[in-house]
Protein backbone atom coordinates (compact mmCIF):
# COMPACT_ATOMS: atom_id res chain seq x y z
CA UNK A 1 0.00 0.00 0.00
CA UNK A 2 1.00 3.17 0.05
CA UNK A 3 3.67 4.77 2.58
CA UNK A 4 3.78 8.54 3.28
CA UNK A 5 6.96 10.21 4.49
CA UNK A 6 7.20 13.63 6.32
CA UNK A 7 9.77 15.60 7.82
CA UNK A 8 10.40 17.25 9.66
CA UNK A 9 8.57 16.57 12.66
CA UNK A 10 9.32 19.08 14.72
CA UNK A 11 10.23 22.85 13.56
CA UNK A 12 10.47 25.85 15.04
CA UNK A 13 10.80 29.52 13.30
CA UNK A 14 11.30 32.45 14.40
CA UNK A 15 8.18 35.18 13.30
CA UNK A 16 8.72 36.48 9.85
CA UNK A 17 10.87 33.74 8.38
CA UNK A 18 9.60 30.79 6.07
CA UNK A 19 8.58 27.23 6.92
CA UNK A 20 9.13 24.08 4.86
CA UNK A 21 8.06 20.89 5.12
CA UNK A 22 8.73 17.69 2.83
CA UNK A 23 6.50 14.41 2.18
CA UNK A 24 7.19 11.59 -0.15
CA UNK A 25 5.16 8.95 -0.94
CA UNK A 26 5.73 5.38 -2.74
CA UNK A 27 2.36 5.06 -4.93
CA UNK A 28 3.00 6.52 -8.28
CA UNK A 29 -0.34 5.85 -8.58
CA UNK A 30 -1.27 8.78 -6.39
CA UNK A 31 -2.66 11.80 -7.81
CA UNK A 32 -3.84 14.32 -4.83
CA UNK A 33 -1.98 15.81 -2.69
CA UNK A 34 -3.97 17.46 0.36
CA UNK A 35 -2.03 19.12 3.36
CA UNK A 36 -3.83 20.17 6.50
CA UNK A 37 -3.71 22.31 9.74
CA UNK A 38 -4.54 20.80 12.83
CA UNK A 39 -4.66 23.06 15.95
CA UNK A 40 -4.94 21.40 19.68
CA UNK A 41 -8.77 20.02 20.02
CA UNK A 42 -9.66 20.58 16.22
CA UNK A 43 -10.06 18.32 13.61
CA UNK A 44 -7.24 18.52 10.85
CA UNK A 45 -8.37 21.67 8.54
CA UNK A 46 -7.51 21.51 4.61
CA UNK A 47 -5.22 24.31 3.98
CA UNK A 48 -4.01 23.48 0.57
CA UNK A 49 -3.83 21.06 -2.28
CA UNK A 50 -2.24 19.87 -5.47
CA UNK A 51 -2.97 17.65 -8.13
CA UNK A 52 -0.42 15.57 -10.00
CA UNK A 53 -0.90 17.35 -13.43
CA UNK A 54 0.44 20.65 -11.39
CA UNK A 55 3.79 21.18 -10.30
CA UNK A 56 3.10 24.36 -8.14
CA UNK A 57 0.01 25.69 -6.42
CA UNK A 58 -0.01 29.06 -4.05
CA UNK A 59 -2.85 30.89 -2.13
CA UNK A 60 -1.43 33.68 -0.52
CA UNK A 61 1.76 32.90 2.08
CA UNK A 62 1.29 29.44 1.84
CA UNK A 63 2.10 27.34 -1.85
CA UNK A 64 2.72 23.59 -2.59
CA UNK A 65 4.84 22.12 -4.89
CA UNK A 66 5.03 19.01 -6.30
CA UNK A 67 7.91 16.49 -8.06
CA UNK A 68 5.90 13.61 -9.28
CA UNK A 69 9.12 11.95 -10.63
CA UNK A 70 10.64 12.14 -7.16
CA UNK A 71 7.42 11.34 -5.70
CA UNK A 72 7.91 14.30 -3.37
CA UNK A 73 5.81 17.01 -2.60
CA UNK A 74 6.55 20.73 -0.04
CA UNK A 75 4.77 22.66 1.86
CA UNK A 76 5.73 26.35 1.58
CA UNK A 77 4.96 28.98 4.25
CA UNK A 78 6.60 32.48 3.94
CA UNK A 79 6.31 35.25 6.55
CA UNK A 80 5.49 32.73 9.20
CA UNK A 81 3.18 34.19 12.05
CA UNK A 82 2.98 33.10 15.64
CA UNK A 83 -1.01 31.61 14.62
CA UNK A 84 0.50 29.51 12.13
CA UNK A 85 1.90 27.47 15.17
CA UNK A 86 0.31 23.95 14.44
CA UNK A 87 0.36 20.34 13.61
CA UNK A 88 0.74 19.89 9.77
CA UNK A 89 0.44 16.97 7.88
CA UNK A 90 0.52 16.03 4.09
CA UNK A 91 -1.52 13.40 2.68
CA UNK A 92 -1.46 11.28 -0.87
CA UNK A 93 -4.57 10.15 -2.35
CA UNK A 94 -5.46 7.93 -5.39
CA UNK A 95 -8.85 8.66 -7.87
CA UNK A 96 -9.52 4.82 -7.48
CA UNK A 97 -9.93 5.36 -3.85
CA UNK A 98 -10.56 9.35 -3.67
CA UNK A 99 -11.67 8.94 -0.01
CA UNK A 100 -9.05 6.98 1.09
CA UNK A 101 -6.16 9.07 2.44
CA UNK A 102 -2.60 8.61 3.45
CA UNK A 103 -1.08 10.13 5.96
CA UNK A 104 2.33 11.75 6.82
CA UNK A 105 2.94 11.89 10.94
CA UNK A 106 2.70 15.07 10.99
CA UNK A 107 4.95 17.93 11.56
CA UNK A 108 5.07 20.33 14.61
CA UNK A 109 5.56 23.97 13.84
CA UNK A 110 6.37 26.21 16.18
CA UNK A 111 6.49 29.94 15.36
CA UNK A 112 8.57 32.43 18.45
CA UNK A 113 7.19 35.93 18.50
CA UNK B 1 -22.76 26.04 5.87
CA UNK B 2 -22.33 23.91 9.17
CA UNK B 3 -19.61 22.19 9.12
CA UNK B 4 -18.75 18.01 9.74
CA UNK B 5 -20.12 17.56 13.80
CA UNK B 6 -19.49 14.55 15.58
CA UNK B 7 -21.16 13.30 18.23
CA UNK B 8 -20.34 12.94 21.29
CA UNK B 9 -17.11 14.69 21.32
CA UNK B 10 -15.79 12.66 24.64
CA UNK B 11 -16.53 9.28 25.48
CA UNK B 12 -15.26 7.20 28.56
CA UNK B 13 -15.78 3.41 28.49
CA UNK B 14 -14.20 0.21 30.07
CA UNK B 15 -12.46 -2.80 28.31
CA UNK B 16 -15.17 -4.87 26.62
CA UNK B 17 -18.01 -2.51 26.51
CA UNK B 18 -18.91 -1.53 22.93
CA UNK B 19 -19.30 2.19 21.56
CA UNK B 20 -21.14 3.84 19.01
CA UNK B 21 -19.84 7.26 17.07
CA UNK B 22 -21.88 9.30 15.32
CA UNK B 23 -20.89 11.73 12.11
CA UNK B 24 -22.91 14.27 10.53
CA UNK B 25 -21.48 15.44 6.77
CA UNK B 26 -21.74 18.73 5.81
CA UNK B 27 -24.95 19.41 3.56
CA UNK B 28 -24.77 18.16 0.41
CA UNK B 29 -21.74 15.60 1.10
CA UNK B 30 -22.53 11.93 0.35
CA UNK B 31 -19.21 10.12 1.00
CA UNK B 32 -18.16 9.86 5.07
CA UNK B 33 -14.63 8.57 5.60
CA UNK B 34 -13.48 7.72 8.94
CA UNK B 35 -10.00 7.72 10.50
CA UNK B 36 -8.31 6.65 13.97
CA UNK B 37 -5.58 9.21 15.42
CA UNK B 38 -3.54 8.10 18.13
CA UNK B 39 0.12 9.44 19.29
CA UNK B 40 2.17 6.17 17.99
CA UNK B 41 0.49 5.39 14.63
CA UNK B 42 -1.26 8.85 13.71
CA UNK B 43 -3.82 9.66 11.35
CA UNK B 44 -5.25 6.06 10.34
CA UNK B 45 -8.03 5.18 7.67
CA UNK B 46 -10.57 2.91 9.01
CA UNK B 47 -13.84 2.71 6.32
CA UNK B 48 -15.42 5.51 3.77
CA UNK B 49 -19.62 5.30 2.90
CA UNK B 50 -21.26 6.36 -0.10
CA UNK B 51 -24.51 5.98 -0.75
CA UNK B 52 -25.06 3.55 2.17
CA UNK B 53 -21.99 1.32 0.94
CA UNK B 54 -18.77 0.74 2.47
CA UNK B 55 -16.78 1.96 -0.70
CA UNK B 56 -13.04 1.68 1.05
CA UNK B 57 -11.54 -0.27 4.14
CA UNK B 58 -8.36 -0.08 6.18
CA UNK B 59 -6.75 -2.40 7.50
CA UNK B 60 -8.71 -2.43 11.33
CA UNK B 61 -10.04 -5.60 12.79
CA UNK B 62 -13.40 -6.84 12.46
CA UNK B 63 -14.94 -4.89 15.62
CA UNK B 64 -14.60 -1.65 13.78
CA UNK B 65 -18.11 -1.52 11.58
CA UNK B 66 -19.88 1.59 10.25
CA UNK B 67 -22.48 2.33 8.68
CA UNK B 68 -24.13 4.92 6.74
CA UNK B 69 -27.85 6.31 6.79
CA UNK B 70 -30.20 7.75 3.55
CA UNK B 71 -29.24 11.14 4.65
CA UNK B 72 -25.42 10.69 4.52
CA UNK B 73 -25.04 10.72 8.19
CA UNK B 74 -22.50 7.88 9.55
CA UNK B 75 -21.83 5.74 13.14
CA UNK B 76 -19.02 3.68 13.51
CA UNK B 77 -19.15 1.23 16.41
CA UNK B 78 -16.27 -0.45 17.77
CA UNK B 79 -17.08 -3.87 19.92
CA UNK B 80 -15.14 -5.47 22.69
CA UNK B 81 -13.06 -2.66 23.58
CA UNK B 82 -9.35 -3.00 23.80
CA UNK B 83 -7.18 0.07 25.87
CA UNK B 84 -5.49 0.46 22.24
CA UNK B 85 -8.76 1.70 21.00
CA UNK B 86 -7.97 5.05 23.14
CA UNK B 87 -7.75 7.63 20.35
CA UNK B 88 -9.05 10.48 18.64
CA UNK B 89 -12.09 9.13 15.79
CA UNK B 90 -12.11 11.55 12.77
CA UNK B 91 -15.04 11.90 10.22
CA UNK B 92 -13.78 13.96 6.98
CA UNK B 93 -16.90 14.25 4.40
CA UNK B 94 -16.69 14.77 0.66
CA UNK B 95 -18.85 15.88 -1.72
CA UNK B 96 -19.23 12.79 -3.87
CA UNK B 97 -16.91 9.76 -3.79
CA UNK B 98 -13.93 10.37 -6.58
CA UNK B 99 -14.19 14.25 -5.15
CA UNK B 100 -10.78 14.93 -3.45
CA UNK B 101 -11.43 17.52 -1.10
CA UNK B 102 -12.34 16.07 2.66
CA UNK B 103 -13.28 18.20 5.77
CA UNK B 104 -13.31 16.88 9.15
CA UNK B 105 -15.18 17.07 12.28
CA UNK B 106 -13.77 17.81 15.49
CA UNK B 107 -13.21 14.46 16.60
CA UNK B 108 -14.49 12.06 19.17
CA UNK B 109 -11.54 11.42 22.06
CA UNK B 110 -12.72 7.63 22.88
CA UNK B 111 -10.41 7.06 26.23
CA UNK B 112 -10.74 2.93 27.42
CA UNK B 113 -10.03 2.26 30.58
Amino acid sequence: GENVEQHPSTLSVQEGDSAVIKCTYSDSASNYFPWYKQELGKGPQLIIDIRSNVGEKKDQRIAVTLNKTAKHFSLHITETQPEDSAVYFCAATKNTNAGKSTFGDGTTLTVKP
Amino acid sequence: KAGVTQTPRYLIKTRGQQVTLSCSPISGHRSVSWYQQTPGQGLQFLFEYFSETQRNKGNFPGRFSGRQFSNSRSEMNVSTLELGDSALYLCASSRVTGSYEQYFGPGTRLTVT
